[in-house]
């Protein structure tokens, strides 16, 4: 079965980075892209941007362009996005979801809880 | 971006009643919205895509309706399984957007 396995929470401090990761397993990884999804509490979602496992092509929103990096390693069917320069707004939790050709979540990671704290 | 507003923000409903959520978007999206439950503990589950098709595995008594601007996901029968948080998406365009959620409690 399709599943999305996350990292662990991340404690940080202002002005630090972090990368988190996700990892697939049960279906082909370089078949689909893979999204990150930001929630604050009591907020929306909100898309952060995707990769193309197989070309390493990247899409952001614009929002989040300088913010947030999207990497793979194929070898170990694993996506990454390290967050920069970061700031008190930026403790959320980060979901990694599997994008479907009609830009679609079908299946999702736990999430991350990522806190930037001094 | 398009704005997408989801209402009502909170729902009280019983097992066995029948619930509507709506979801209105600020421009013209076709058909293509994707209805999502989240639930402590559990990975989000896409309910529903392309405004009103079923992702295999999604029981019968959710469905979803509308284009254009006005959407709603409708549950009959509601299960106690079904309480939990639910969020509306676009996914016609860049940048894909969600609702704020509505969150569907026991009453």
């Amino acid at each position: 079965q399709v599943q999305l396995q996350q990292s662990g929470a991340e404690l940080t401090k202002p002005g630090s980075s972090v990368k988190i990761s996700c990892k697939a397993s049960g279906y082909t990884f370089t078949s689909y892209d893979i999204s990150w999804i930001k929630q604050r509490p009591g907020q929306a979602l909100e898309w952060i941007g995707a990769i193309n496992p197989g070309s390493g092509g990247t899409g952001y929103n614009e929002k989040f362009k300088g913010k947030a990096t999207l990497t793979v390693d194929k070898s170990s069917s694993t996506a990454f996005m390290q967050l920069s320069s970061l700031t008190p707004e930026d403790t959320a939790v980060y979901y990694c979801a599997r994008l479907r050709y009609y830009n679609y979540f079908d299946y999702w990671g736990q999430g991350v809880m990522v806190t930037v704290s001094s | 971006d398009v704005q997408m507003t989801q209402s009502p923000s909170n729902l009280a409903a019983s097992p066995g009643e029948s619930v509507s959520i709506n979801c209105k978007a600020s421009k013209s999206i076709s058909k293509y919205l994707a209805w999502y439950q989240q639930k402590p503990g559990k990975a989000n589950k896409l309910l529903i895509y392309s405004g009103s098709t079923l992702q295999s595995g999604t029981p019968s008594r959710f469905s979803g309706s509308g284009s254009g601007t006005d959407f709603t996901l409708t549950i009959r029968n509601l299960e106690p399984e079904d309480f939990g948080l639910y969020y509306c998406q676009q996914h016609n365009e860049y940048p894909y957007t969600f609702g704020a959620g509505t969150k569907l409690e026991l009453k």
